[in-house]
């Protein structure tokens, strides 16, 4: 089956570092991918969309600058948070769109301190 | 956008009861999918269902797609321990199919 790779699974860093978080689709090409944000017993929430090879789509209230996603190639998508903050702690969240319908990955948890 | 409604957030149920879930939407809906979540976990794919009407089942767990395609339902037979988790419905929109999820209910079952 599709298999979505997410790294790291969690990681802490200090306010004001940026942290780099990739999925991967392994054994399928992701023509899309979509970034999820998952505060403690709550939903997921849609921050962004991403096509392979062009601009992300963000959901309203998403910073662009602050949430920075690239999608170069259709195995592999990056989200980037710049300056994190505390607030920024969470569960973060690919899934992948290609023939096998929606594939998520692992997740991370990102922890700012 | 389009929106899916769970309600209630949280379940407890006792060991071998069964246990039925509902997603409810305002405005019709292309397709509906199910979701699983267990703690500390990545959503999983359950189903989607797309015709009126539709019921799918897989092993102790029957989903439905009302006839309007307003509303889904998921039910759990005889609950066991590791149906334990958070159960979402989501919904597809947009160009880019982007998928929408409900709050979830989160199952707890007591052995």
């Amino acid at each position: 089956g599709a298999v979505v790779s997410q790294h790291p699974s969690w990681v802490i860093c200090k306010s004001g570092t940026s942290v780099k978080i990739e999925c991967r689709s392994l054994d399928f090409q992701a023509t899309t991918m979509f970034w999820y944000r998952q505060f403690p017993k709550q939903s997921l929430m849609l921050m962004a969309t991403s096509n392979e090879g062009s601009k992300a789509t963000y959901e309203q209230g998403v910073e662009k600058d602050k949430f920075l996603i690239n999608h170069a190639s259709l195995t592999l998508s990056t989200l980037t948070v710049t300056s994190a903050h505390p607030e920024d702690s969470s569960f973060y969240i690919c899934s992948a769109r290609g023939g096998y319908g929606y594939t998520f990955g692992s997740g991370t948890r990102l922890t700012v301190v | 956008g389009q929106q899916v409604m769970q309600i209630p957030q949280y379940q407890h149920v006792q060991e071998g009861e069964d246990f039925t879930t509902y997603c409810n939407s305002s405005t019709t809906l292309s397709n509906i999918q199910w979701y699983k979540q267990r703690p500390g976990g990545h959503p999983v794919f359950l189903i989607q269902l797309v015709k009126s009407g539709e019921v799918k089942k897989q092993k102790r767990l029957t989903f439905q797609f009302g006839e309007a395609k307003k509303n889904s339902s998921l039910h759990i037979t005889a609950t066991q321990t590791t149906d334990v988790g958070t159960y979402f419905c989501a919904v597809t929109t947009g160009a880019n199919s982007k998928l929408t999820f409900g709050k979830g209910i989160t199952l707890s079952v007591r052995p």
